[in-house]
């Protein structure tokens, strides 16, 4: 399959700072890239849908202004996490796709710790 | 919205025993429905899919169920490992579209006692 990329793995920060979590798509151009949350023992929540050169639509409950995410280009997707909070501790997995492929495709995940 | 119903939370089997996740989705549209395996910390991994037109796929000792007039998809796990032990997550997915996400279920601790 597909290789998704993610960046950093894991990363801890002070309250009040942002964070910048980059994924990319190393083989293939990702038309749609997708960002999750998921709390200890829960499911994978679905955050944010991007496209590539469009804004991003944000599932309901998710504070546009606090997870901004930029796509760029095909291969790259960002989230920031402005004013981090220790609420917004969390495991962040990003995922891609595109028109070839029906499977979406996962990145690692970032470990993100808010002191 | 889709909504995608899983059960059991958790589930404990010995080895060797069987285990079968069962999952209800409630958009009839769905017509593709993948299953992860996601261990403790890492990325979820797709085990099986199957698509609308097909009832039932298996991959060694994978199975994957689907009845399209109920609405529900099962996973089946034969001849359980230690190594099987890990959170699985059942999906379905709309047609194609704009908006290609997936609608995840909430997860199978699945523990292979040894």
């Amino acid at each position: 399959g597909a290789v998704v990329s993610q960046h950093p793995s894991r990363v801890i920060c002070k309250s009040g700072t942002s964070v910048k979590i980059e994924c990319r798509s190393l083989d293939f151009q990702a038309t749609t890239m997708f960002w999750y949350r998921q709390f200890p023992k829960q499911s994978l929540m679905l955050m944010a849908t991007s496209n590539e050169g469009s804004k991003a639509t944000y599932e309901q409950g998710v504070e546009k202004d606090k997870f901004l995410i930029n796509h760029a280009s095909l291969t790259l997707s960002t989230l920031t996490v402005t004013s981090a909070h220790p609420e917004d501790s969390s495991f962040y997995i990003c995922s891609a796709t595109s028109f070839s492929y029906n499977e979406q495709f996962f990145g690692p995940g970032t470990r993100l710790t808010v002191l | 919205g889709e909504n995608v119903e899983q059960h059991p939370s958790t589930l404990s089997v010995q080895e060797g025993d069987s285990a079968v996740i069962k999952c209800t989705y409630s958009d009839s549209a769905s017509n593709y429905f993948p299953w992860y395996k996601q261990e403790l910390g890492k990325r979820p991994q797709l085990i099986i899919d199957i698509r609308s037109n097909v009832g039932e796929k298996k991959d060694q000792r994978i199975a994957v169920t689907l009845n399209k007039t109920a609405k529900h998809f099962s996973l089946h796990i034969t001849e359980t490992q230690p190594e099987d032990s890990a959170v699985y997550f059942c999906a379905a997915k709309p047609p194609e579209g704009s908006a290609r996400q997936l609608t995840f279920g909430s997860g199978t601790q699945l523990t292979v006692l040894p």
